[in-house]
């Protein structure tokens, strides 16, 4: 069973900071990893997707990682903004148990909090 | 574009009483995903519909929980009778396919408390 942990739970920092999110699962057999952003009271919106066979994936001043070996991921942010001030949540996508569907599996998050 | 809709955005019931949350995918998605949210938790599948047909209902509580998607496009989830550990954030999401390259949507979700 496929257990996605996410570290720390929760971060608080000044703005301006660089920062890392830790994202670890336990089966590497994955066909790709997501890192999704959730503000309070609303949905998931997707920040980046990394296929099994990349590294990293960079969107502006977010870029994450992929060790699919070691079942590690980061999410490094760049120059924090309290914008920034959300739960950022790994999720690993990889096949059911009947080998006929993709599913997606979610970390507990990572409450992430800058201040101005 | 539009993105996911999703209705009630929050609900508040009794232990015993019945709920239903109603979703509206992207136009033209076939797939559609019921999620549940526990406060602190990560969203777990509940269930996974592709067109109107079911593809993963493996964690969905069916003593309880049911849910329909007819005419492949509006779903709704309904809970019968409710307990106080349902009480979270129910999300509905979409994708064009279900494929492993197919980005899923989200909807804002409903948050249910269970009193």
């Amino acid at each position: 069973k496929q257990e996605v942990t996410q570290i720390p739970a929760a971060l608080s920092v000044p703005e301006g900071e660089n920062l890392v999110l830790n994202c670890s699962f336990t089966d590497s057999a994955i066909y790709n990893l997501q890192w999704f952003r959730q503000d309070p009271g609303k949905g998931l919106t997707s920040l980046l997707l990394i296929q099994s066979s990349q590294r990293e994936q960079t969107s502006g001043r977010l870029n994450a990682s992929l060790d699919k070996s070691s079942g590690r991921s980061t999410l490094y942010i760049a120059a924090s903004q309290p914008g920034d001030s959300a739960t950022y949540l790994c999720a690993v996508r990889r096949k059911n148990s009947g080998g006929s569907n993709y599913k997606l599996t979610f970390g507990k998050g990572t409450l992430l909090t800058v201040n101005p | 574009e539009a993105g996911v809709a999703q209705s009630p955005r929050y609900k508040i019931i009794e232990k015993r009483q019945s709920v239903a949350f109603w979703c509206n995918p992207i136009s033209g998605h076939a797939t559609l995903y019921w999620y549940q949210q526990i406060l602190g938790q990560g969203p777990k599948l509940l269930i996974q519909f592709q067109n109107n047909g079911v593809v993963d209902d493996s964690q969905l509580p069916k003593d309880r929980f049911s849910a329909e998607r007819l005419k492949g496009v509006d779903s709704t989830l309904k809970i019968q009778p409710a307990k106080l550990e349902d009480s979270a954030v129910y999300l509905c999401a979409s994708s064009l396919a279900r494929g492993t390259y197919n980005e899923q949507f989200f909807g804002p979700g409903t948050r249910l408390t269970v009193l």
